[in-house]
């Protein structure tokens, strides 16, 4: 069945570096790709997202890159701080479905 | 601000319990989710809605049934809880067409003992 696979499920980097995290989907059809940051014990909120018609999307520190031949997208966050730390969350869409599919996340620590 | 609630944070129930998990949205929207939240699991959608009195399975609906007779209110139905139930519960509400971003409830925090 259709799946999305993530990578790291754990990353540890020092304030001030960068971070990336992978993300890879099966379904070919897929057309929406949100990033979710879940802080401990809250709720997931919505970071960024991007339409398969866009390769790349930069809000601030954090940016998304799509690659659609190869079924890969990353979230980059640069200058990382410590409120960055949180459980994040990718998924893929397809289109007029509304249903996500969401990876297995990635616990990010940033460290003082 | 769109709101999104749980019925409740914390749930202890009994093996063998029906279970009820309410969630409720203010922003008229359309479209509701329920997942389930496990450790190295991700979030797994159990059921979803596109409108009232319709239900479409997720991933894994065995164990679960919904009710949708308002549209802002999506229960999520354990008609005989197990202990493998044991779970955080999300419900998520979007908007359609056209939009994809979901709007996570708090979480329920299910026990079944």
């Amino acid at each position: 069945g259709e799946n999305v696979e993530q990578h790291p499920s754990t990353l540890s980097v020092q304030e001030g570096d960068s971070a990336v995290i992978k993300c890879t989907y099966s379904d070919s059809a897929s057309n929406y790709f949100p990033w979710y940051k879940q802080e401990l014990g809250k709720r997931p909120q919505l970071i960024i997202d991007i339409r398969s018609n866009v390769g790349e999307k930069k809000d601030q520190r954090i940016a998304v890159t799509l690659n659609k031949t190869a079924k890969h997208f990353s979230l980059h966050i640069t200058e990382t701080q410590p409120e960055d730390s949180a459980v994040y969350f990718c998924a893929a869409a397809t289109s007029g479905t509304y249903k996500y599919i969401f990876g297995t996340g990635t616990r990010l620590k940033v460290l003082a | 601000d769109v709101k999104v609630t749980q019925s409740s944070r914390y749930l202890v129930k009994r093996t063998g319990e029906k279970v009820f998990l309410e969630c409720v949205q203010d922003m008229d929207h359309e479209n509701m989710f329920w997942y389930r939240q496990d450790p190295g699991l991700g979030l797994r959608l159990i059921y979803f809605s596109y409108d009232v009195k319709m239900k479409e399975k997720g991933d894994i609906p065995e164990g679960y049934s919904v009710s949708r007779e308002k549209k802002e209110r999506f229960s999520l139905i354990l008609e005989s809880a197990s202990t493998n139930q044991t779970s955080m519960y999300l419900c998520a509400s979007g908007r359609s067409p056209g939009n994809y971003e979901q709007y996570f409830g708090p979480g329920t925090r299910l026990t079944v003992t």
